[in-house]
């Protein structure tokens, strides 16, 4: 079975905090993605990375950066966290030499005030 | 723009009370469709993938189906289980691996 893991569940975090969240996935996957999901706007891409160092924006990268130092983990950075970062944030990972199917994690609710 | 519109966003039905959820789509060029299940505060889990108009795939009460312009995902005698909100998406066959999503159909199944 695919495991994503996202290092937490619930966050609470002050306006203009450096904020970290981690996302690990155990199938040697190439792609890894990040979205944030909010009532009525749906699944939303922020950034995703296609290998090992490698990342490319997504819709809405404004406010956030990421980082893949190894291949089984990306991370999401808010620089300076602000109160409409406050959402839930989805990892997720693929394979797509084989398919497209994404993988997600259980997400993170982070919440900034 | 890859544009994905799933109707209705909410669905209520009685238990056993069958029907269907719908996902049109626009993209330049379908390299693949996939619907996911999404619990109340979970990820969503990957449920089909279709790649061809007139492709169907069953897992259960769910059957999804394929034209050129939309999917359906079809959910016969639907038990209280069922209820989540179901997810659309694309992929294009050009450019990266990323997947385009509809805003989903919530859908609860009463007893």
């Amino acid at each position: 079975d695919v495991k994503v893991t996202q290092s937490s569940r619930y966050l609470v975090k002050r306006t203009g905090e450096k904020v970290f969240l981690e996302c690990v996935q155990d199938m040697d996957h190439e792609n890894m993605f990040w979205y944030r999901q909010d009532p009525g706007l749906g699944l939303r891409l922020i950034y995703f990375s296609y290998d090992v160092k490698m990342k490319e924006k997504g819709d809405i990268p404004e406010g956030y950066s990421v980082s893949r130092e190894k291949k089984e983990r990306f991370s999401l950075i808010l620089e300076s966290a602000s109160t409409n970062q406050t959402s839930m944030y989805l990892c997720a990972s693929s394979f797509s030499a084989r398919s497209d199917i994404q993988y997600f994690g259980a997400g993170t609710r982070l919440s900034v005030l | 723009e890859d544009q994905v519109t799933q109707s209705p966003e909410a669905l209520r039905l009685q238990e056993g009370e069958s029907s269907s959820l719908n996902c049109s789509y626009t993209v330049s060029g379908l390299r693949g469709l996939f619907w996911y299940r999404q619990d109340p505060g979970k990820g969503p889990e990957f449920l089909f993938t279709l790649y061809s108009a007139g492709e169907e795939k069953e897992k259960e009460r769910l059957k999804a189906t394929l034209t050129k312009k939309e999917s359906f995902l079809h959910i016969t005698a639907p038990k209280p289980e069922d209820s989540a909100t179901y997810l659309c998406a694309v992929r294009s066959n050009s450019g990266y691996s990323t997947l385009t999503f509809g805003k989903g159909t919530m859908l609860l199944v009463s007893p």
